[in-house]
């Protein structure tokens, strides 16, 4: 079975662009999470979807935002960049929004200059 | 209240030793407990996870001991490898917000050959 895919691995912005990132999580899993991971901050979550609807939001600006569509597969997107977004994005699936195991792909690394 | 506290930052061991990590936490809403392992360049992967009803549990060299009057659990490496090198995690789910993982700031591990 195929683990979580991310795309693209790495991007370059630079201030005030906005990006989409995009996860697809394990065939069958409908519950994607989304986390920031910073040196500075560690892991920090930012929302989770499931069956197409946001269950859960962390505390991040209104400039990050995401969807999950149909097949389960699932975008955010950062507006405005700042050069404080810079961070390796995380994209985690589980079976359901109650099931506890989340598995994460391998990230896209997102450098803002 | 929402905190994970996980220490060391940092740990060398030689090969063949033990490796222990700890981490505290406040909430008792937490009902999950998994421990991630991440390798440079690559995503945390689910390395093991223990509820709060059981005090121990183990899979190959990895147990987990919980303490659940104390609010704390921590991860042993038994007989750790080179291998074993690269940054923990421990993570808590509150119950009632699902599919959001409190993470703590995470351990290098560096085991010696």
């Amino acid at each position: 079975k195929a683990g979580v895919t991310q795309t693209p691995r790495y991007l370059i912005k630079t201030r005030g662009q906005q990006v989409t990132l995009s996860c697809s999580p394990i065939s069958g899993h409908r519950s994607v999470s989304w986390y920031q991971q910073t040196p500075g901050q560690g892991l920090q979550f930012l929302f989770e979807y499931f069956s197409e609807t946001q269950r859960n939001k962390g505390n991040f600006p209104g400039r990050f935002s995401g969807r999950q569509f149909s097949n389960s597969r699932s975008e955010m997107n950062v507006s405005t960049l700042e050069l404080g977004d810079s961070a390796l994005y995380l994209c985690a699936s589980s079976l359901s929004s109650k099931n506890n195991e989340q598995f994460f792909g391998p990230g896209t690394r997102l450098t803002v200059l | 209240q929402q905190q994970v506290k996980q220490s060391p930052q940092s740990l060398i061991v030689q090969k063949g030793g033990i490796s222990i990590i700890n981490c505290a936490y406040e909430n008792t809403a937490f009902d999950y407990f998994p421990w991630y392992q991440q390798f440079p360049g690559k995503g945390p992967a689910l390395l093991i996870a223990i509820r709060p009803d059981v005090s121990e549990k183990k899979e190959g060299r990895f147990t987990i001991s919980f303490n659940k009057s104390a609010k704390q659990f921590s991860l042993h490496i038994m007989d750790s490898q080179p291998g074993d090198s690269a940054t923990y995690f421990c993570a808590a789910r509150d119950a009632s917000n699902t599919g959001k993982l409190i993470f703590g700031q995470g351990t290098t591990l560096q085991v010696k050959p």
